[in-house]
């Protein structure tokens, strides 16, 4: 089945440091790619998507590029804040949509002054 | 993207009881889902509200101890029924349009079970 693989946390970094979460799947054809982000005591939060292989999602600074020759989607942020401390999820809805979403296990990301 | 809102946001309640969870949308939309997240854990599928019909339930969950109502396109609720410590969770609800691959959350409801 399909299954979503990310980095164990927590990533502890200072303000302005250059952030990589990586996320690798397993999944036939091509599914849609998902950040999703947990702030503290809220609900998640769509961050961004890609649809196809070589589709680059951003948002808010937040960059991942779907690669379908490695089977990733690696989240990346040139510069964090204090702000960005939260829970990153990764995850896929399978090919032809379906709407089921398998999750990642969640990294959590600390940023500190 | 829809608004989405739960009550209650969070709760505390006694082992042997029920809680029922709304989830209500500010706008019609066809898919309704409740997750799981328990504590330091990812989300887990509990089940896809069908409106009109019985809910669709993932493997691990059954209608007697979670069941889901959803009379309209715009509301669900979720139901823990004899709650123990172990029910102890995040709950969410998500919300998309058929046929499209992206889920909108709701705020989720922290339920503690003593």
């Amino acid at each position: 089945g399909d299954s979503v693989t990310q980095m164990e946390g927590p990533v502890t970094l200072s303000e302005e440091a250059f952030l990589t979460i990586n996320c690798t799947y397993t999944a036939t054809g091509y599914p849609s790619l998902f950040w999703y982000v947990q702030y503290p005591g809220e609900g998640l939060q769509l961050l961004l998507k890609a649809t196809k292989a070589d589709d680059k999602g951003s948002n808010k600074g937040f960059e991942a590029t779907y690669r379908k020759e490695t089977t990733s989607f690696h989240l990346e942020k040139g510069s964090v804040q204090v702000s960005d401390s939260a829970v990153y999820f990764c995850a896929l809805s399978p090919t032809g949509g379906g709407n089921k979403l398998t999750f990642g296990t969640g990294t959590q990301l600390k940023v500190e002054l | 993207s829809a608004v989405i809102s739960q009550k209650p946001s969070r709760d505390i309640c006694q082992r042997g009881t029920s809680l029922t969870i709304q989830c209500q949308v500010d706008s019609q939309v066809t898919m309704m889902f409740w997750y799981r997240q328990q504590p330091g854990q990812s989300l887990t599928l509990i089940a896809t509200a069908n409106q009109g019909s019985e809910a669709t339930y993932e493997s691990g969950f059954v209608i007697d101890k979670f069941p889901i109502s959803r009379p309209n396109l715009t509301f669900s609720t979720l139901t823990v029924s004899n709650m123990s410590p172990e029910d102890s969770s995040i709950y969410l609800c998500s919300v998309a349009q058929v046929n499209t691959d992206t889920q909108y959350f709701g705020p989720g409801t922290r339920l503690t079970v003593l």
